[in-house]
């Protein structure tokens, strides 16, 4: 079956920067988008990027373009997501989806919780 | 600031209907097809109604979707306590060039 599998939680300071990946299975890497989405404790979704797993062509959103950096690794199927001078107001869970025809995303890895604090 | 207006929250008794909705625009909901998920605390949001009104495989018929103009709707008939969860639309946004959410709705069930 179909399974984005994420990395484990990460505590960073103000400043650092952090990685999280999104490693894939069930179905060919190349054929589909994948998308990175964050939820700040209690709030509600952000979306925040798209990847082309085929030719790795990404799309950010405005905000938080120049911080933010999405990559693959087509050999092993993983998506990384690199965000930069990490702020309080980055803790959130990171979540990677894959997109489907109809631009939904389905289905959703766990989640990745990141805590930025001093 | 949501660029997806949901109400914070709805309620109802087991076996009613609820409805929920979601305002958007013409570079969103206006031109583009509305998504549903639905997410439990501590766990990852789940697929519940994408192309407007398709149910994936595996989430029951009680739950339909419908789409108007720049608005769309969530209706849950033969409400279950199973169902109290919160409920998130989307959209892609042909300006913003990217996914934008509501800010969910968190259902409770009497």
């Amino acid at each position: 079956q179909v399974q984005l599998v994420q990395s484990g939680a990460e505590v960073k300071k103000p400043g650092s920067s952090v990685r999280v990946s999104c490693k894939t299975s069930g179905y060919t890497f190349t054929s589909y988008l994948i998308n990175w989405v964050r939820q700040a404790p209690g709030q509600g979704l952000e979306w925040m990027a798209i990847i082309n797993p085929s030719d790795g062509r990404t799309w950010y959103a405005q905000r938080l373009q120049g911080r933010l950096t999405v990559t693959r690794d087509r050999s092993t199927g993983t998506v990384y997501m690199d965000l930069s001078s990490l702020k309080s107001e980055d803790t959130a869970i990171y979540y990677c989806a894959r997109l489907g025809a109809y631009r939904e995303f389905d289905p959703w890895g766990q989640g990745t919780l990141v805590t930025v604090s001093s | 600031q949501s660029v997806l207006t949901q109400p914070p929250s709805a309620s109802g008794t087991p076996g009613q209907r609820v409805a929920v909705s979601c305002s958007g625009s013409s570079s969103n909901i206006g031109s583009n097809t509305v998504t549903w998920y639905q997410q439990f605390p501590g766990t990852a949001p789940k697929l519940l109604i994408y192309n407007n009104n398709q149910r994936p495989s595996g989430v029951p018929g009680r739950f339909s979707g419908s789409k108007s103009g720049t608005s769309a709707s969530l209706a849950i008939s033969g409400l279950q306590s199973e169902d109290e969860a919160d409920y998130y639309c989307a959209a892609w946004d042909d300006s913003l060039d990217g996914a934008v959410f509501g800010g969910g709705t968190k259902l409770t069930v009497l």
